[in-house]
């Protein structure tokens, strides 16, 4: 398996434009995952879906971000409209549904909003 | 509620030194723990993990933790450190007896080996 995927690795965009992240899991695992990592502060889970269906949200900082996952090798995270401080690196995991099931990381994609 | 704390958010190590990485938890039953490895622009890696059984766990790259119940701890130790083990690591928590299948993360430690 190529493991999870993620586009684009780096996204450089202005204030108040709209952007998609997206993600592909490890085929075969039922929850995906969508986290945000900052210096300030550090890696915050967003949203995650199992089986296809957002099961906490509560993450999400904002209306302005929205993340759907119409099946289950696709998933994608919207910012509209985009400001400077949701500049950081997101990254999307996935795992099986065991307890201690290992989440995948994928490279995550590099974020600036000028 | 879990919860997971790095009190370290650096530590330096020479080359050739034994290393210790600290991490404790707080969970309302027993718990599975993890550890993750994050290297420049890349995503974390998966280390090792304490489900249950022998307290002492071994992982990728040499590197084991030590579960203690008693200490709520489960610190991230190598006999010997490498220059290319300096990353950033994550040590993460899920409550066996919980409702959310979703462990919690630390805020992670920077590990610095010098040459």
């Amino acid at each position: 398996d190529a493991g999870v995927i993620q586009s684009p690795r780096h996204e450089v965009t202005e204030m108040g434009q709209e952007v998609t992240l997206r993600c592909k899991p490890i085929s075969g695992h039922d929850y995906l995952f969508w986290y945000r990592q900052t210096m300030m502060r550090g890696l915050e889970l967003l949203i995650y879906f199992n089986n296809n269906v957002p099961i906490d949200d509560s993450g999400m900082p904002e209306d302005r971000f929205s993340a759907k996952m119409p099946n289950a090798s696709f998933s994608t995270l919207k910012i509209q409209p985009s400001e400077p401080r949701d500049s950081a690196v997101y990254f999307c995991a996935s795992s099986l549904v065991q307890g201690h099931s290992v989440q995948y990381f994928g490279p995550g994609t590099r974020l600036t909003v000028t | 509620a879990q919860s997971v704390a790095q009190p370290e958010d650096q530590v330096n190590v020479a080359e050739g030194n034994p290393l210790t990485v600290k991490c404790t938890y707080s969970v309302s039953g027993n718990p599975y723990l993890f550890w993750y490895v994050q290297y420049p622009n890349r995503g974390l890696q998966f280390l090792l993990k304490y489900i249950t059984g022998d307290n002492l766990v071994k992982g990728s790259y040499g590197f084991e933790a030590e579960f203690n119940k008693s200490q709520t701890s489960f610190h991230l130790k190598k006999p010997s450190a490498l220059v290319s083990d300096s990353a950033l690591y994550f040590c993460a928590v899920r409550d066996m007896s919980g409702g959310s299948y979703i462990p919690t993360f630390g805020r992670g430690t920077s590990l610095i080996v010098h040459p």
